[in-house]
């Protein structure tokens, strides 16, 4: 069965140090993968994806995300943390088959969620 | 660039009452999802839509929760009779099949069900 794995549920890092919040995912085929952040009392906003191609992704706010099949890891990235950046992380996998109606959904993990220290 | 629309923003209501949960999503999308978001929980998938079909509602709770999309820009999220336990943060998303786009979210219904 296909599933997202976040094992940090809860992260506190200092202001201006990198960051890296782990996602593992369990999925057959190729993966699509994503990760989404939602601030507080907000929806979920996209930062990057990945599809095919390079696996090294680059999404806004400074995020990148790097690929690696053999550990099927889809680990997010930041070099310096802003205070701004305090908010939980989700990271996804993307289900898509044709058959009778076309499935079209995304298996979301427990999220990460991330304070930033001053 | 309008994004997906969900309304109310907040609702507060009586057990036992009637809720209607509204959303539009982005125009030429074909997709639309109701998620229900708890803290014990975490983010759920009740129901999603293809060209305003439903395609998978097992994520629905009970026969008290139903969803529709009379059309290509309007879908609802009823429950029915509320209880208690319904009060959530409840989100509609929408994405477009081509070059399987990811999903873009509403900014979600905080519901309490007192």
């Amino acid at each position: 069965a296909q599933s997202v794995t976040q094992p940090d549920i809860h992260i506190t890092v200092s202001e201006g140090a990198s960051l890296e919040l782990r996602c593992n995912y369990s999925y057959g085929a190729t993966p699509y993968l994503f990760w989404y952040v939602q601030s507080p009392g907000q929806g979920l906003q996209l930062l990057l994806k990945y599809f095919s191609g390079d696996t090294l992704v680059q999404g806004i706010k400074g995020f990148e995300a790097e690929f690696k099949r053999s550990q099927s890891s889809f680990n997010l990235r930041k070099p310096s943390v802003h205070w701004s950046d305090a908010a939980e992380y989700f990271c996804a996998v993307g289900i898509y088959m044709n058959y009778g109606g076309a499935t079209n959904k995304l298996i979301f993990g427990t999220g990460t969620l991330l304070a930033v220290q001053p | 660039d309008a994004g997906v629309i969900q309304s109310p923003r907040h609702e507060v209501t009586e057990m036992g009452q009637e809720v209607t949960l509204r959303c539009k999503p982005i125009s030429g999308h074909d997709y639309l999802f109701w998620y229900r978001q708890t803290m014990m929980r975490g983010l759920e998938l009740l129901i999603y839509f293809n060209n305003n079909v439903p395609i998978d509602d097992s994520g629905m709770p009970e026969d008290r929760f139903s969803a529709k999309m009379p059309n290509a820009s309007f879908s609802t999220l009823k429950i029915q009779p509320s209880e208690p336990r319904d009060s959530a943060v409840y989100f509609c998303a929408s994405s477009s099949t081509e070059g399987r786009q990811p999903q873009h979210f509403g900014d979600g219904t905080r519901l309490s069900i007192l």
